[in-house]
């Protein structure tokens, strides 16, 4: 149980285009899904939080503008990265988790998605 | 702020035990968290222990939670070489409404023969 899935498992696109990520929790409702940002070698960045129907909650210093978030079913969130620059090349991370979750509050982790921007 | 700290680097012999650890400083956190995450891939959840706990063990892993020094650690038994990966600390903390994950650097784990 807890599986959480993301489409696609990585991405090539060009400077300037959108770029949408989906994050699926497959055989539980998660409550809350949470997006992340991990560079190379290093630990994951918390980029923002929501609830089913709400608007996400962004961390300081990430651009709402940029990374558009729809937490649209209690199983997806999407992730828009909007005028893609090279600078958001990364390893995106999403998390399902809340009250919902097979141990309440516990995050299970997608297997991440990996954009390269040109 | 809150805080999560652990060594980065491990390395140990295929049969032995590993032993990571981890200090974290809110002391109000209710879970504390392993997660293992192999080249390319997500996290994938490990074990976890509820607070009020000491220990926790489940087959080859073995869980030791200090309170007082805040100091979480995680041993693995005989260590196989399918055990490489880096293994991530997390606290829960409270904030902006919900209960968000703080994770450590990670600890990359070597397992030679």
């Amino acid at each position: 149980g807890a599986v959480v899935s993301q489409h696609p498992s990585w991405v090539i696109c060009k400077s300037g285009t959108s770029v949408k990520i989906e994050c699926r929790s497959l055989d539980f409702q998660a409550t809350t899904m949470f997006w992340y940002r991990q560079f190379p070698k290093q630990s994951l960045m918390l980029m923002a939080t929501s609830n089913e129907g709400s608007k996400a909650t962004y961390e300081q210093g990430v651009e709402k503008d940029k990374f558009l978030i729809n937490h649209a079913s209690l199983t997806l969130s999407t992730l828009t990265v909007t005028s893609a620059h090279p600078e958001d090349s990364s390893f995106y991370i999403c998390s399902a988790g809340g009250t919902s979750s097979p141990v309440t509050e516990t995050q299970y982790f997608g297997p991440g998605t990996r954009l390269l921007v040109l | 702020g809150e805080d999560v700290e652990q060594s980065l680097f491990l390395s140990v012999r295929e049969g032995d035990s590993s032993v990571i650890n981890c200090t974290y400083t809110d002391s109000s956190s209710t879970y504390l968290y392993w997660y293992k995450q192999e080249p390319g891939a997500g996290l994938q959840l490990l074990t976890y222990i509820f607070s009020n706990m000491d220990m926790k063990q489940d087959q080859r892993l073995t869980v030791l939670l200090n309170k007082k020094d805040k100091h979480l650690s995680l041993r693995i038994a005989d260590t196989q070489t399918g055990d490489s990966a880096i293994y991530f600390c997390a606290e829960i903390y409270f904030s902006g409404g919900y209960n968000k994950l703080i994770f450590g650097a990670g600890t990359r784990l070597a397992v030679h023969p």
